[in-house]
């Protein structure tokens, strides 16, 4: 079974720029989540799909965030426009269906430098 | 809301000792609680989860992690240490109903010959 794929895997990008980080889930996973990791600190979540809806985005900063799942399966993480603080490890997980949804399973992460 | 202290940030282990790396939880009710293990660029993966019931759990790579209600902990264990058990360990709690996981900021294992 294939896992979680993610695409970069490392991106440098300048402040004020924009990015766009690709989460591919596994076959047949309803729910998806895009987390932050900053150096030092456990990943935090950005926000949860369950299929193509957002049921929760609280902790995604809007203002310069967004993050669609297009028809259930593939998701894209963008961030418009980039600070300093962006910089961490960007990490995608999925979940199946039913009673598998309390685990996730995590993809290799897309590591952001801004500078 | 639930939230996880994982009270130790770097311990050095000696390759074929025990290791016992500490995990304390913030929740109302009895959580779900987890531990992800996490390799130098690589994503996080799985060892072992409790829900309910035996309060002693075994997981993958040998690893198993007791939970203690009266102490809101769940500490991870392992009898005798490899050195591919060099990573880094989060514990993260969940509640039930609520798929979303809150997570420690993890425990960096270092294994010396």
């Amino acid at each position: 079974e294939a896992g979680v794929a993610q695409s970069p895997r490392y991106k440098i990008i300048e402040k004020r720029q924009s990015v766009a980080f690709w989460c591919n889930p596994i076959s047949g996973h309803a729910t998806l989540y895009w987390y932050q990791q900053i150096l030092g600190q456990g990943p935090k979540l950005l926000i949860q799909f369950q299929n193509n809806g957002v049921v929760d985005d609280s902790q995604l900063p809007k203002d310069r965030f967004s993050a669609e799942r297009l028809k259930g399966v593939d998701s894209t993480l963008k961030i418009q426009p980039a600070k300093l603080e962006d910089s961490a490890v960007y990490l995608c997980a999925s979940s199946p269906p039913l009673a598998g949804r309390y685990e996730q399973y995590f993809g290799p992460g897309t590591r952001l430098t801004v500078t | 809301a639930q939230s996880v202290t994982q009270p130790d940030i770097h311990i050095t282990v000696s390759e074929g000792a025990s290791l016992e790396l500490r995990c304390n939880y913030s929740y109302g009710a009895t959580p779900y609680l987890f531990w992800y293990v996490q390799s130098p660029g690589q994503g996080l993966q799985l060892l072992l989860k409790y829900f309910s019931g035996d309060t002693l759990v075994q997981g993958i790579k040998g690893f198993e992690a007791e939970f203690k209600r009266s102490q809101s902990s769940f500490n991870l264990r392992k009898p005798s240490v490899h050195w591919s058990d060099a990573a880094e360990y989060f514990c993260a709690v969940g509640a039930p109903n609520d798929y979303k996981l809150s997570f420690g900021a993890g425990t960096t294992v270092t294994v010396r010959a």
